[in-house]
């Protein structure tokens, strides 16, 4: 089976610019998360789409905007970009079902978008 | 609010066995997840306890205590390639929110 997908794996941007990150979730999936990962704040949860829909969502501030596509792909787009905004953005996709299983409710992560800002 | 704690940083030797702790304080917790993050990798999915007790998967142990809100993460015959960052992290709200810790950096020194 293949493995959570994102690109592009390296982007670099100026402030006042928006940016579109994409993530292909493991086939049969269909939930997808988003996060992003700096070395001062660690790893902190954006948000979740589960079937098309925003079940989930964390404190960050409204630039930051996703959605879901049918195929339960997703896109992440953060828009007026800040130089704080520079980190290593990480998706990943599980079954969504919270069965208490590892099987059901494990998130496995795709390689990241290593945005840069200027 | 939501908060973990694990710490920062801990060495240890070749061959030798390390306890990693984690302590959580969450609403709507599912589960405890333990992932390993190599430098410039993604996190790579290790354990993950629901009920109180001990899961082992080889070299690897991990612990669940809900009604103190505690794990740990063992790790047995220490080899090289194990110093990484290993990140504790609670699973929220019926699935798909992860909270984590700020991890836990392993040297594993000779």
């Amino acid at each position: 089976k293949a493995g959570v997908t994102q690109t592009p794996r390296y982007l670099i941007k100026t402030r006042g610019q928006q940016v579109t990150l994409s993530c292909s979730p493991i086939s049969g999936h269909r939930s997808v998360s988003w996060y992003q990962q700096t070395p001062g704040q660690g790893l902190q949860f954006l948000f979740e789409y589960f079937s098309e829909t925003q079940r989930n969502k964390g404190n960050f501030p409204g630039r930051f905007s996703g959605r879901q596509f049918s195929n339960s792909r997703s896109e992440m787009n953060v828009s007026t970009l800040e130089l704080g905004d520079s980190a290593l953005y990480l998706c990943a996709s599980s079954t969504g079902l919270a069965g208490g299983s590892s099987s059901t409710d494990t998130q496995y992560f795709g390689p990241g978008t290593r945005l840069t800002v200027l | 609010g939501q908060n973990i704690d694990q710490p920062t940083e801990m060495t240890a030797t070749e061959g030798a066995i390390v306890q990693i702790n984690c302590t959580y304080q969450t609403s709507g917790f599912n589960g405890l997840f333990w992932y390993q993050q190599h430098a410039g990798e993604a996190p790579t999915f290790l354990s993950y306890n629901v009920l109180d007790g001990l899961e082992e998967k080889g070299r690897f142990s991990s612990f669940l205590s809900r009604s103190k809100g505690y794990s740990y993460l063992l790790l047995k015959e220490l080899q090289m390639k194990d110093s990484a960052s290993y990140l504790c992290a609670a699973l929220l709200n019926q699935g798909g929110k992860l909270i984590f810790g700020q991890g836990t950096e392993l040297s594993v020194k000779p």
